[in-house]
């Protein structure tokens, strides 16, 4: 069966430590891949998305993702963490159903 | 970059009433919109993908008569939630595909619905 798996529920850093999110999927064929941040309330703003090519995508707000086939993977990475992006992340995937199917997502808590 | 409105923001309703949520997208045509649900602390599930013109297609478990989806132009859809009881209280976000735009996914601020 199509899955998102998203490992960690909850992550604690430190500011200006670096972060990596895990996203894992499981589809036949590449699949479109998002990362998307949702602040408490509020809808879910992109912060990045992998169709083809490059399999380093960069975003907003510093992120950048790695695109793996072998692992059927796409971690979400930031060099240093600002408070601010404290938020739930969302990894989300489109099978070629033409659909959004989502992951379960990650709270990411960051302390001064 | 694309945009998409959806109002309210928030509702509060008396049991037994129905309630009407707006999703419009501002600057680009959608012919696919999308409805999700999300509970408390937890990921977006999809109930339904709106086709301008045409039926919704419902999910799996997600009760058609009880979540009625109009998607009557290429920018705007509505999702009405009949006969709302307490437990469809929840967080509804709507989402619309730029085809044209990179094939992103565009969502809307989402409405917190609460049924009294």
């Amino acid at each position: 069966a199509q899955s998102v798996t998203q490992p960690d529920i909850h992550i604690t850093v430190s500011e200006g430590a670096s972060l990596e999110l895990r996203c894992n999927y499981s589809y036949g064929a590449t699949p479109y891949l998002f990362w998307y941040v949702q602040s408490p309330g509020q809808g879910l703003q992109l912060l990045l998305k992998y169709f083809s090519g490059d399999t380093l995508v960069q975003g907003i707000k510093g992120f950048e993702a790695e695109f793996k086939r072998s692992q059927s993977s796409f971690n979400l990475r930031k060099p240093s963490v600002h408070w601010s992006d404290a938020a739930e992340y969302f990894c989300a995937v489109d099978g070629g159903t033409d659909k959004l199917i989502f992951g379960t997502g990650t709270r990411l808590q960051v302390f001064p | 970059g694309a945009v998409v409105s959806q109002h309210p923001s928030w509702v509060i309703c008396k049991s037994g009433t129905s309630v009407k949520i707006e999703c419009r997208s501002l600057d680009f045509q959608a012919t696919t919109m999308f409805w999700y649900r999300q509970f408390p602390k937890q990921s977006l599930m999809l109930m339904a993908t709106s086709n301008e013109g045409s039926k919704a297609t419902y999910e799996q478990g997600v009760e058609k008569d009880k979540f009625l989806i109009n998607h009557a132009s290429l920018t705007l859809s509505t999702l009405t939630v009949t006969s709302a009881h307490p437990e469809d209280s929840s967080f509804y976000i709507c989402s619309a595909r730029d085809e044209k735009g990179g094939y992103g996914y565009t969502f809307g601020s989402g409405t917190r619905l609460t049924v009294v």
